[in-house]
């Protein structure tokens, strides 16, 4: 089976840059995507297609992907950003998509 | 705006089956791809299912494939998730998540979810 590897935690001050990486084989043709999660909420997609931001999702979230890794940075994180993060793609055949083992982000 | 209720959730005994539904409200419903994503409790999200959006094609993750369907009613916005032969591993908030217009545009639209809890 295909999987995704994220760090389990992060750290970051107020107004610092956090970053998120994820790993996979197939990130190296397929498409990344990032998940926002707040504790006790439904998931909300905060980029897609490695570096594309949604309508509505502030600007302090970009993302790349380089080879086999993905990254989600958020620059200048604020306390509001503070949620769990699963990157997503999908399996070589494009049919079975995949998240990622989540990150969780504090901001303090 | 994009609405989608998941119902059907609550407590069922190992073996048995259970039946999940979403109701989709404020989009084309027929125009969009259908997932079911799931979360054990403390866990990480987990990829179920998916339908196209004219129904002709379903995939699954390997560990449902065989117990669970996938289907839907363009007539009546809404999308299903039958489950058969429970365990406690299915225990899990069940989402329903609507993939974006285009090609490659990720699940931009979530429900709130359903509890399920396999459980004698």
């Amino acid at each position: 089976s295909y999987e995704l590897t994220q760090p389990p935690s992060v750290s970051v001050s107020p107004g610092q840059t956090a970053r998120i990486t994820c790993s996979g084989d197939a990130l190296s043709k397929k498409y990344a995507y990032w998940y926002q999660q707040k504790s006790g909420q439904a998931p909300v997609l905060v980029i897609h297609e490695d570096s594309k931001r949604p309508s509505g999702i502030p600007e302090r979230f970009s993302g790349s992907s380089s080879g086999t890794m993905a990254t989600l940075t958020i620059s200048g994180a604020q306390v509001q950003d503070e949620a769990d993060y699963y990157c997503s793609s999908t399996d070589s055949s494009g049919n079975h998509r995949v998240f990622g083992t989540g990150t969780k982000v504090t901001v303090l | 705006q994009v609405h989608l209720v998941e119902s059907g959730g609550g407590v069922v005994q190992p073996g048995r089956s259970l039946r999940l539904s979403c109701a989709a409200s404020g989009f084309t419903f027929s125009s969009h791809g259908m997932h079911w994503v799931r979360q054990a409790p403390g866990k990480g999200l987990e990829w179920v299912a998916v339908i196209w959006f004219d129904g002709t094609n379903k995939y699954y993750v390997d560990s449902v494939k065989g117990r669970f369907t996938i289907s839907r009613d363009n007539s009546k916005n809404m999308l299903y998730l039958q489950m058969n032969s429970l365990s406690a591993e299915d225990t899990a908030v069940y989402y329903c998540a609507r993939e974006g217009l285009w090609p490659d545009s990720g699940l931009d639209s979530w429900g709130q979810g359903t509890l399920v809890t396999v459980s004698s």
